[in-house]
């Protein structure tokens, strides 16, 4: 069965400082997609950033980029230069093609980040 | 390009009552998947339509039921509610259906059933 943890319940950091969020992932199919999506208070889930299994780097959205560690089942995701705007809660995802979970994303508990001028 | 929407944005119902809720898809996309989110329980999967079949359905009673159009535009409905439906309800769509294509969620239903 998919598993995703996110161990950090909250986060904080220093405006324009990076900030590195955990997330580690369990599945038996070898083809998945790993997701980050940002949550602010208004419920909207924002997505921030994809990675797929047989990648060969790691992906990089503007300050936003996932440390891929497929040996180790880990997918942290990398804020650089933290903005204020970036205080909201930040959720890790994955999803494959293979039996039960076909088509669903299994989330991560979320990790909240707040950002301090 | 327009995003993924969802109407109504708020709701409160009675105890016992039912709802409809809709999702409109970001054009193009054939995939609309349904996510309940609650605090105690956080995100989960209700069930995925993609040309107006389902193809997954998560673990929820048979009182959480969907259906999609074919401009791939979905409802999912809940009968008999109870105090324990109030979520925020997440619609998210893509391009097809499964794989690991990426999902764009709308801004949510906040359902408060009393």
């Amino acid at each position: 069965a998919q598993k995703i943890t996110q161990t950090q319940p909250g986060m904080f950091v220093q405006e324009k400082e990076a900030v590195t969020l955990d997330c580690t992932y369990d599945t038996s199919d070898p083809s998945y997609g790993l997701f980050w999506y940002k949550q602010p208070s208004s419920g909207e889930m924002i997505f921030l950033i994809y990675q797929g299994s047989y990648d060969q780097q790691n992906a990089t959205e503007g300050r936003y980029s996932l440390n891929f560690q497929k040996a180790r089942k880990s997918a942290n995701l990398v804020i650089s230069a933290s903005q204020l705007g970036d205080s909201a809660m930040y959720f890790c995802a994955m999803r494959d093609g293979g039996g039960t979970s076909y088509g669903k994303l299994t989330f991560g508990q979320g990790t909240i980040l707040t950002v301090h001028p | 390009k327009a995003g993924v929407t969802q109407t109504p944005r708020y709701l409160i119902k009675t105890r016992g009552q039912q709802v409809t809720l809709s999702c409109s898809p970001i054009s193009g996309h054939r995939s609309v998947s349904w996510y309940q989110q609650t605090p105690g329980q956080g995100l989960q999967f209700l069930f995925e339509y993609f040309s107006e079949t389902q193809r997954n359905k998560g673990n929820f009673p048979g009182r959480f039921s969907g259906r999609q159009f074919s401009n791939s535009r979905s409802e999912m409905n809940v009968s008999t509610l109870e105090l324990g439906d109030s979520a925020l309800y997440l619609c998210a769509s893509s391009l097809a259906s499964g794989g690991t294509l990426k999902q764009y969620f709308g801004p949510g239903t906040r359902l408060t059933v009393t």
